[in-house]
């Protein structure tokens, strides 16, 4: 969607290596996050930020790791901690913590 | 922690036939959000709904909040094929964590 871009949109690892998905918006907002979404099953809240510099787990931290070293990127790593890897990520903003969310296309990880 | 349920997961309706789908948290909402994820996509933000006892419209839409401020309903009205899809709510509870529903697939049959 307009003013966040993920990329890529397709990404397939092997087992045991760190990956590392990109998440950019230029919409000027100061909150970000990151979900996962299993089929199924809503979006799980993995990490978020509300500012730069500064990052907070959500429900299903583990395995992954953010940084937030500049307010329009928020890249995601999916480290080998992750047992189980294979799913959607989809990247959000907002102009604050918990104001209506926009959303990116998403990226589809395929780990094998 | 707070849980968000939605039913129910799946609904097929003929095209024209009236669709609901209900919303429960396990705590009171502050508010709630509601999106729809066409199927390939992303989730796109519809509404956010405030006050206890609100009720708001989108055309076909009608959106509801309980007035304990614990559940939430979406109804349209006369179905199309456009509006298939997942649509899914989001309770901001306490600590202003904001937690998904499992979601409703909408399948329209012509």
């Amino acid at each position: 969607d307009g003013g966040i871009t993920q990329s890529p949109k397709y990404l397939f690892r092997k087992e045991g290596q760190n990956v590392t998905l990109s998440c950019e918006q230029n919409l000027n907002h100061d909150a970000m996050y990151w979900y996962r979404q299993d089929p199924g099953q809503g979006l799980r809240l993995i990490y978020y930020s509300q500012i730069v510099n500064d990052f907070q787990k959500g429900d299903i931290a583990e395995g992954y790791s953010v940084s937030r070293e500049k307010k329009e990127s928020f890249p995601l790593t999916v480290t080998s901690a992750q047992k189980n890897p294979t799913a959607f990520y989809l990247c959000a903003s907002s102009t604050r913590q918990n104001s209506p969310l926009h959303f990116g296309n998403g990226t589809r990880l395929t780990v094998t | 922690g707070q849980q968000v349920m939605q039913i129910p997961q799946y609904q097929h309706v003929q095209e024209g036939e009236d669709f609901t789908t209900y919303c429960n948290s396990s705590t009171t909402l502050s508010n709630i959000q509601w999106y729809k994820q066409r199927p390939g996509g992303h989730p796109v933000f519809l509404i956010q709904l405030v006050k206890s006892g609100e009720v708001k419209k989108q055309k076909r839409l009608t959106f509801q909040f309980g007035e304990a401020k614990k559940n939430s309903s979406l109804h349209i009205t006369a179905t199309q094929t456009t509006d298939v899809g997942t649509y899914f709510c989001a309770g901001q509870g306490g600590g202003n964590k904001l937690t998904f529903g499992t979601g409703t697939q909408l399948k329209v049959e012509l």
